[in-house]
């Protein structure tokens, strides 16, 4: 079953722009988490946000979480060409299990 | 170096003979998981593990086998593959589980002819 629902399904930018991308799920989570992913590469864990906060920053990256909403969202500020990549949001739904759930993706284009 | 490693990187096949997709890690993670990734429908999980000789189904598990004999180790097999079948394969690795962040492997290309 499909949690994580990103949005826009794609995103071209230039470089240097900021780069926004939505997530939005369906069940109470305990965390969600980022990831990226190079074409046909495996994927890549950028971020954890658990589910008592609001937001989190590591580097160029910033994620908010409103769980109100059941969304977040992933910020690349100042992007550069080799952020272009697909990025999965993942949920880890509330009652124990192990699941971790991916959304389709976003696949960010960062044009030199 | 911290890693996650799958055999072989592509397979082709026919349909019918038994394949397994090894994976490795070299990090003493206690959860393991299986994923394959298709063409608008994202990853989804097939099986995962959360120790040895623990092994439970995830999303898709229909037409395929795990095991689970050492923490190192987490292999997937196919005992009659079909077609259906063909996708991108991935083994993941965590410490913590659903919790924490997963390690994924560089992927396996299956094709199933």
């Amino acid at each position: 079953s499909q949690q994580g629902e990103e949005d826009p399904q794609a995103l071209s930018i230039q470089e240097g722009e900021n780069a926004t991308m939505n997530c939005s799920y369906k069940t109470s989570i305990n965390n969600l988490q980022w990831y990226r992913q190079n074409s046909g590469r495996g994927l890549v864990h950028l971020i954890l946000i658990r589910s008592n906060e609001r937001e989190k920053h590591s580097g160029r990256l910033r994620v908010t979480l409103d769980t109100s909403k059941k969304s977040s969202s992933l910020l690349i500020t100042a992007s550069r060409a080799a952020d272009t990549a697909s990025y999965f949001c993942a949920t880890d739904a509330q009652g124990g299990s192990e699941k971790l759930v991916f959304g389709k993706g976003t696949k960010l284009t960062v044009n030199p | 170096e911290a890693q996650v490693t799958q055999n072989p990187r592509y397979l082709i096949t026919v349909t019918g003979k038994k394949l397994t997709v090894t994976c490795s890690q070299n990090m003493n993670h206690e959860y393991m998981s299986w994923y394959r990734q298709d063409p608008g429908l994202g990853l989804r999980q097939i099986y995962y593990s959360m120790n040895v000789e623990v092994t439970d189904k995830g999303d898709v598990p229909e037409g395929y086998k795990v095991s689970r004999k050492e923490k190192r180790n987490f292999p997937l097999i196919l005992e009659s593959p079909s077609p259906n079948q063909t996708s991108l394969y991935f083994c993941a690795s965590s410490l913590y589980g659903a919790g924490s962040g997963y390690t994924f492997g560089s992927g396996t290309r299956l094709t199933v002819v």
